[in-house]
């Protein structure tokens, strides 16, 4: 089944911080998060892997809470670059190699 | 970094026509390759996973007699979409690993497929 994001959209002027979050009604073995530009495809921000630590960026940092099945994505002090379409992806185990994308939330910063 | 192409990236097609979508890993050898159809505004739609030299494994509701995927090599993988039909029109793109399991996915530039 397919991961639910919030918001579904969110609109930010440039410096402003957002949070995204990612919702599975499965258990799950790691959390990716993709930005996806109009037209283009998905890019790679970061993995987080059971057991792992919260992983990131500069100002781009996420967080997987095992046990809601839930990740987060914040993002902090936002850049006019951001705009996007941000999605979760899901493994469910390590046996796996399906890769199930989120509803996605669309992200737009404003100068 | 890991470097994954389509071709083509934009084709017009009447519809009946078959339409082939190539993807290739360009720097690294990709054992399972995924092809993905992603509507305007929605989320990206796992349709298949390809082995090389294996069957795809279609996901559920995915004609494989309609959108046939062959991986002939560990650096390719191909989608036809045969006999095109305007409902077929969308974004198609692949992604590639060089393992298996739940590694980081490279993604090819996609494929936007009119059919009119």
């Amino acid at each position: 089944q397919q991961p639910v994001q919030s918001p579904q959209a969110v609109i930010l002027r440039e410096g402003e911080d957002a949070v995204i979050n990612c919702s599975s009604s499965k258990a799950l073995y790691s959390v990716h998060w993709y930005r996806q530009k109009h037209g283009e495809a998905p890019v790679f921000l970061m993995i987080l892997l059971k057991g792992g630590e919260q992983k990131g960026h500069e100002k781009i940092s996420a967080s997987f809470n095992e046990k809601k099945q839930q990740s987060s994505l914040y993002l902090t002090a936002s850049q006019l670059s951001y705009s996007g379409t941000y999605f979760c992806g899901t493994f469910g185990s390590y046996n796996t190699d399906k890769l199930i994308f989120g509803t996605g939330t669309r992200l737009q910063v404003f100068p | 970094g890991a470097v994954v192409s389509q071709h083509p990236s934009w084709v017009i097609c009447k519809s009946g026509t078959s339409v082939k979508i190539e993807c290739r890993s360009l720097d690294f050898q990709a054992t399972t390759m995924f092809w993905y159809r992603q509507f305007p505004k929605q989320s990206l739609m796992l349709m298949a996973t390809s082995n090389e030299g294996s069957k795809a494994t279609y996901e559920q509701g995915v004609e494989k007699d309609k959108f046939l995927i062959n991986h002939a090599s560990l650096t390719l993988s191909t989608l036809t979409v045969t006999s095109a039909h305007p409902e077929d029109s969308s974004f198609y793109i692949c992604s590639a690993q060089p393992g298996q399991g739940p590694h980081e996915q490279y993604f090819g530039p996609g494929t936007r497929l009119t059919v009119t």
